[in-house]
């Protein structure tokens, strides 16, 4: 199993520009979850899913949107970025046990 | 509403010797706690966790918590640090009572481990 796997690893975009962030999980998990984690400080939700067609959102959604076609695959998309949303992402996916799994990281630079 | 207080944001220590990471929860309700540990630009990874069975929780490379609710706290131990432990440490308790999975972060512990 690879587990859970997060694409690109390292992002540049300016101000105005949009990106999806990549997330999928090989796990059959029906959980899987978007954090932000930013300097110095804990992970915060964004968005969570807890199967294929059902989203929704976390402390900090604004600015994000997700969606959930299947159950391995679970994008964040980021319209207008902006400075604020500089920092690492984080997908997790969820087993019966309560379990999370988190991907590697994506680091994100709004500039 | 739930919340996780990591006591102290770094913590130091002599390889050999003991580690402790404080966390203090507040729950209102019997609380699913978790310890999980971040090595540098990685993903976080799962010590151990605590949901309502025994309270001293054994968890992975000699880790283990005692959930204390009198004192609403959930430590994380270790008897002998090794140089590989030096990572950051998240207390985390899960939000509310429903099985959406939504988990709190603390604000995460630095440990260093001298030579």
């Amino acid at each position: 199993n690879a587990g859970v796997t997060q694409t690109p690893k390292f992002r540049i975009l300016k101000i105005g520009q949009s990106m999806t962030l990549q997330c999928t999980q090989d796990m059959n998990h029906n959980y899987m979850y978007w954090y932000r984690q930013d300097p110095g400080m804990g992970l915060k939700l964004i968005y969570y899913s807890v199967g294929a067609g059902i989203t929704d959102k976390g402390e900090v959604p604004n600015g994000y949107n997700v969606s959930r076609s299947t159950t391995e695959d679970f994008p964040l998309r980021l319209e207008l970025a902006a400075p604020s949303q500089t920092s690492v992402y984080f997908c997790a996916s969820r087993d019966s046990q309560e379990t999370q799994y988190f991907g590697p990281g994506t680091r994100l630079l709004v500039l | 509403a739930q919340s996780v207080t990591q006591l102290d944001s770094h913590v130091s220590v002599s390889e050999g010797t003991p580690v402790l990471l404080r966390c203090n929860y507040s729950s209102s309700y019997s609380p699913s706690l978790f310890w999980y540990v971040q090595h540098p630009n990685k993903g976080l990874q799962l010590l151990l966790k605590y949901t309502s069975a025994a309270t001293l929780v054994k968890g992975i490379n000699g880790f283990e918590a005692e959930f204390k609710k009198s004192e609403t706290s959930f430590h994380l131990t270790k008897p002998s640090a090794h140089m590989s432990d030096a990572a950051e440490y998240f207390c985390v308790v899960r939000r509310g009572s429903g099985n959406t999975g939504k988990l709190i972060f603390g604000q995460g512990t630095t440990l260093q481990v001298k030579p």
